[in-house]
C-alpha cells in the first residue's frame, strides 16, 4: 500500500515548455487534489476531483489542466510553464471530498522553471 | 471566501517547553478545523484534529482548542522534543463545500532546540 504517489520528483523545464505531473492513489478514494506550495503561503489547491469523471477548479488555476484518468489517476499538466510556476507541487486524495475526511498527500514534485 | 491567518510564522522552544499555535478564520461556517505537520522536504501529515462540535481535543502531547465564538483555533504542544520541529499548518473546510476544500494558513515554523 504505496498510499499516494507521484512523479516526477524533480524536474527543470525552460519557459514555455510543456509537462505532466503524474499521480496514483492505492486507497480506493474517490476524492483527489493537485496543490502548490509556495514559501511563506501555505498550500493552495490548484484543481480538485470530487469523483471518476470530475474536475472542478481550485484557488489557483490559471495555467494548468488537470484529467481524471481513472479513478486512481489523476494527473496535472503544465501548457506552457512560466517561472511564476516554480513551486512545490502535491497531489492528494481523500474517502470522499466531504470535510473530515482525512487528505493524505504525496511526496510531493519539485518543478523549477527558469 | 475563507480565509486562514496562523501566528507566529517562527516558534523558536527550549525542549520540554510548551508551544502554542494559533489561528483564526473568516467564514463562520467553517467547521472542521485540521493541523498538519510538515518536516522538511516531507509531504504534510495529518496530525489532529477538530470539529465544530467540539471545544478541545487532546492526543498524547498535543491538543487543539476550538472558540466558534471568535472564530479561532490553536494547537498546543507540550513537552516539546527534538521531532516536534517542523512546519505546522491549520487549515479550515465548511460543511457547505460539496468537496474537500481546505483553506491553509501560511504555516508555522517550530523549532525545538535540546
Amino acid at each position: 500500500n504505496a498510499g499516494v504517489t507521484q512523479t516526477p520528483k524533480f524536474q527543470v523545464l525552460k519557459t514555455g515548455q510543456s509537462m505532466t505531473l503524474q499521480c496514483a492513489q492505492d486507497m480506493n478514494h474517490n476524492s483527489m487534489y493537485w496543490y502548490r506550495q509556495d514559501p511563506g503561503m501555505g498550500l493552495r489547491l490548484i484543481y480538485y476531483s470530487a469523483s471518476e469523471g470530475t474536475t472542478d477548479k481550485g484557488e489557483v488555476p490559471n495555467g494548468y489542466n488537470v484529467s481524471r484518468l481513472n479513478k486512481r489517476e489523476f494527473s496535472l499538466r503544465l501548457e506552457s510553464a512560466a517561472p511564476s510556476q516554480t513551486s512545490v507541487y502535491f497531489c492528494a486524495s481523500s474517502d470522499t471530498g466531504a470535510p473530515g475526511n482525512t487528505i493524505y498527500f504525496g511526496e510531493g514534485s519539485w518543478l523549477t522553471v527558469v | 471566501g475563507e480565509n486562514v491567518e496562523q501566528h507566529p510564522s517562527t516558534l523558536s522552544v527550549q525542549e520540554g517547553d510548551s508551544a502554542v499555535i494559533k489561528c483564526t478564520y473568516s467564514d463562520s461556517a467553517s467547521n472542521y478545523f485540521p493541523w498538519y505537520k510538515q518536516e522538511l522536504g516531507k509531504r504534510p501529515q495529518l496530525i489532529i484534529d477538530i470539529r465544530s462540535n467540539v471545544g478541545e481535543k487532546k492526543d498524547q502531547r498535543i491538543a487543539v482548542t476550538l472558540n466558534k465564538t471568535a472564530k479561532h483555533f490553536s494547537l498546543h504542544i507540550t513537552e516539546t522534543q527534538p521531532e516536534d520541529s517542523a512546519v505546522y499548518f491549520c487549515a479550515a473546510s465548511k460543511r457547505s463545500d460539496s468537496w474537500g476544500k481546505l483553506q491553509f494558513g501560511a504555516g508555522t515554523q517550530v523549532v525545538v532546540t535540546p
